[in-house]
């Protein structure tokens, strides 16, 4: 029964390189919710994506990141250019359908950081 | 002026002790209350989920809202070593699970 799987766990890029983060959500999950937690904060709220759709992004930075969640395989967020200030955590989640938060479950994160 | 402020500890207390956090905010229009658990680089685990005011329990742990001091409690009863974590409470105006709005964490350490 794997949970939200997310990848890679860790990843270095150095400053204008990209970063590819996946997850693949709970079997059975429809709905994608990408969340940021830099240092000593909490997590912050990105973006919402069902298949083939973004249904809410107002949490993204306007420039340099995108995300989508295709019809087959994971959802992707990407970040282009990647500069110091983007090194955080970022955790993904998902839930079978848009019910209520206490049905929604997090990945263990991908940790970025940015030399 | 943050949405949802919270004391981000450390918190050091004997095992057995009670463990109270607490979480204020400011937009009232929040209505979906939750208390979240993270271990160290792990995903947040949910672990108590209350709609508008009032308490609710379970196990060993309690949720409380206030709504008209726009506070929040979780209280932890004869608290472990394995409740070492950061606890995170998160609220949200719609019943979604988009958008949740989370404070910044309260390191607790339970010391054997």
């Amino acid at each position: 029964n794997a949970g939200v799987m997310q990848n890679p766990r860790h990843l270095v890029r150095r400053r204008g390189q990209e970063a590819r983060l996946r997850c693949s959500p709970m079997k059975g999950h429809s709905h994608v919710y990408w969340y940021r937690q830099l240092p000593e904060e909490g997590l912050k709220f990105m973006v919402y994506l069902q298949k083939e759709n973004i249904i809410d992004e107002s949490g993204m930075p306007k420039e340099r990141f995108s995300a989508e969640f295709p019809k087959e395989g994971p959802s992707i967020l990407r970040i282009q250019q990647v500069v110091r200030g983007d090194s955080a955590a970022y955790f993904c989640a998902s839930s079978p359908k848009d019910r209520g938060a206490n049905t929604i479950y997090f990945g263990e994160g991908s940790w970025l950081t940015v030399v | 002026q943050k949405e949802v402020e919270q004391d981000p500890g450390p918190l050091s207390v004997p095992e057995g002790a009670i463990v109270s956090l607490n979480c204020t905010y400011s937009n009232s229009a929040f209505q979906y209350f939750m208390w979240y658990r993270q271990y160290s680089r792990k995903g947040p685990e949910l672990l108590m989920y209350t709609y508008s005011s009032g308490n609710k329990e379970d196990g060993r742990f309690t949720a409380q809202v206030d709504k008209s001091s726009k506070y929040i409690s979780l209280f932890i009863r004869d608290s472990q070593p394995s409740d070492s974590a950061t606890y995170l409470c998160a609220m949200s105006v719609i019943q979604g699970a988009q958008k949740l709005v989370f404070g910044q964490g309260t390191r607790l350490t339970i010391n054997p």
